[in-house]
């Protein structure tokens, strides 16, 4: 079936420095979404990307949508303590309608 | 922001016996909601599509018949385990989009246990 691709699972870092987290997919997404999901807790909607090679910015959060709409990353500069949890990507096929297809997650580590 | 609220929280269940899940969207109209599961460290496994009026969409190898889904209304989705087995124990999410665009406001969850 269709899949999307994160990784790496687990990232640890030390507080202040930088992490980046990366999707990538076989087909061409429609849209991609990346979701935060604090331990213990449910996924809070961070962001949509819709259009190719498209990148926002929340604070110290860069989301970047690929060229060919296949790839995305997060990438989130100087790490604090408060970014702890686990950010998915969930991508929206094109043609597929309403239906999103999550990455693996990738579970952040920030040791202060 | 769009409020879904999801009960309960934590069930423990009985093998053999049913367990109902609610998801309700609380200051929007849902038009489609989706049910997930997820194991513990792991991704979210979409379980099925619900629409409201109309039959839920189920995604491959998830058992329809196992896994009941009702979505009555454009702001209630329900979910029901039936015949509750220990291999069913897992976290179940349920997510809701309105008419607002594609982003989608999730449950809680219920963390389902099955003695």
């Amino acid at each position: 079936g269709q899949q999307v691709m994160q990784i790496p699972q687990y990232q640890h870092v030390q507080e202040g420095e930088d992490f980046t987290t990366y999707c990538n997919s076989s087909t061409t997404l429609s849209n991609i979404q990346w979701y935060k999901q604090r331990p213990g807790g449910h996924p809070v909607f961070l962001i949509q990307l819709v259009k190719s090679g498209e990148v926002k910015k929340q604070k110290r959060l860069t989301f970047q949508f690929g060229e060919a709409k296949k790839n995305s990353s997060l990438h989130i500069t100087a790490t604090q303590t408060t970014d702890v949890g686990t950010y998915f990507c969930a991508a929206s096929i094109s043609g597929n309608t309403g239906k999103l297809i999550f990455g693996q997650g990738t579970t952040l580590q920030v040791k202060p | 922001g769009a409020v879904v609220s999801q009960h309960p929280s934590r069930v423990i269940c009985k093998s053999g016996t049913s367990v109902k899940i609610e998801c309700r969207s609380l200051d929007f109209q849902a038009t489609t909601m989706f049910w997930y599961r997820q194991f513990p460290k792991q991704s979210l496994m979409l379980m099925a599509t619900s629409n409201e009026g109309s039959k839920a969409t189920y995604e491959q190898g998830v058992e329809k018949d196992k896994f009941l889904i009702n979505h009555a209304s454009l702001t209630l989705s329900t979910l029901t385990v039936t015949s509750a087995h220990p291999e069913d124990s897992s976290f179940y999410i349920c997510s809701a989009r309105g008419t607002m665009g594609e982003k989608l406001f999730f449950g809680s969850g219920t963390q389902l246990s099955v003695l």
